[in-house]
């Protein structure tokens, strides 16, 4: 079975400084998805940024990027010029494999934005 | 138009009751999901049905009933409600089974008294 691991459970940055959050998984399959979801105080899940393991380049999104580490099983989410509005909580999540249809959520990083 | 939407958003009932969530997607979506986030968080998916056929169905209480009328629509029914069954319960859909990206509706918060 996949699992997917969040190691911090909270963390906080100021205002227009850069932020990561990390993320590790746990799969043998060669081919999968792997996501960031934010979920802000309103409940909605959004999703952030996708990357297919078979890509090589790191997926970028305006101010997010990730990095994509495949043999390490490590897929980090970077938040550029952090806003207010990134005020969250964001979940990594898995799906392929057995698991293929399915995500498989971290536990979640509750992100905190300073003024 | 909202893509995913649930009904109801809130609900508050007693233990042993018998309550529904409705869940409708207009993004022409072939699968349909269930999942439930717990009090600390924790998103877990329960049932999935694709083109209406269950083709998910994790470890869940058979108190919990999933059903999909045609490829749009998937509620939920629970039966005998329990205290532990409060949660923020969420549907989502995705283009077609393993296709990765799910779009979710915003919750329906069920708490048990």
């Amino acid at each position: 079975a996949q699992t997917v691991t969040q190691s911090q459970p909270e963390m906080s940055v100021q205002e227009a400084e850069t932020v990561t959050l990390s993320c590790t998984y746990d799969t043998s399959e060669s081919n999968y998805y792997l996501f960031w979801y934010k979920q802000p105080p309103s409940r909605q899940m959004i999703l952030v940024i996708r990357q297919e393991a078979y890509k090589q380049q790191n997926a970028t999104e305006n101010r997010f990027s990730v990095n994509f580490q495949k043999a390490a099983k490590s897929f980090s989410l970077k938040i550029s010029d952090s806003q207010l509005g990134d005020t969250a909580m964001y979940f990594c999540a898995f799906s392929g494999g057995t698991s293929y249809g399915k995500l498989t959520f971290g536990q979640g990083t509750i992100l905190t934005v300073h003024p | 138009d909202t893509a995913v939407s649930q009904t109801p958003k809130y609900l508050v009932t007693q233990m042993g009751n018998d309550k529904s969530i409705k869940c409708e997607q207009n993004l022409g979506h072939d699968t349909m999901y269930w999942y439930k986030q717990d009090s600390k968080k924790f998103l877990k998916i329960m049932f999935s049905y694709n083109n209406k056929e269950l083709i998910i169905n994790e470890t869940v209480p058979n108190r919990f009933s999933p059903k999909s009328p045609d490829k749009a629509h998937l509620n939920l029914h629970i039966n005998s409600l329990e205290l532990g069954d409060s949660a923020v319960y969420f549907c989502a859909s995705s283009q077609r089974q393993g296709h990765g990206e799910l779009f979710f509706g915003e919750g329906s918060r069920l708490t048990v008294l």
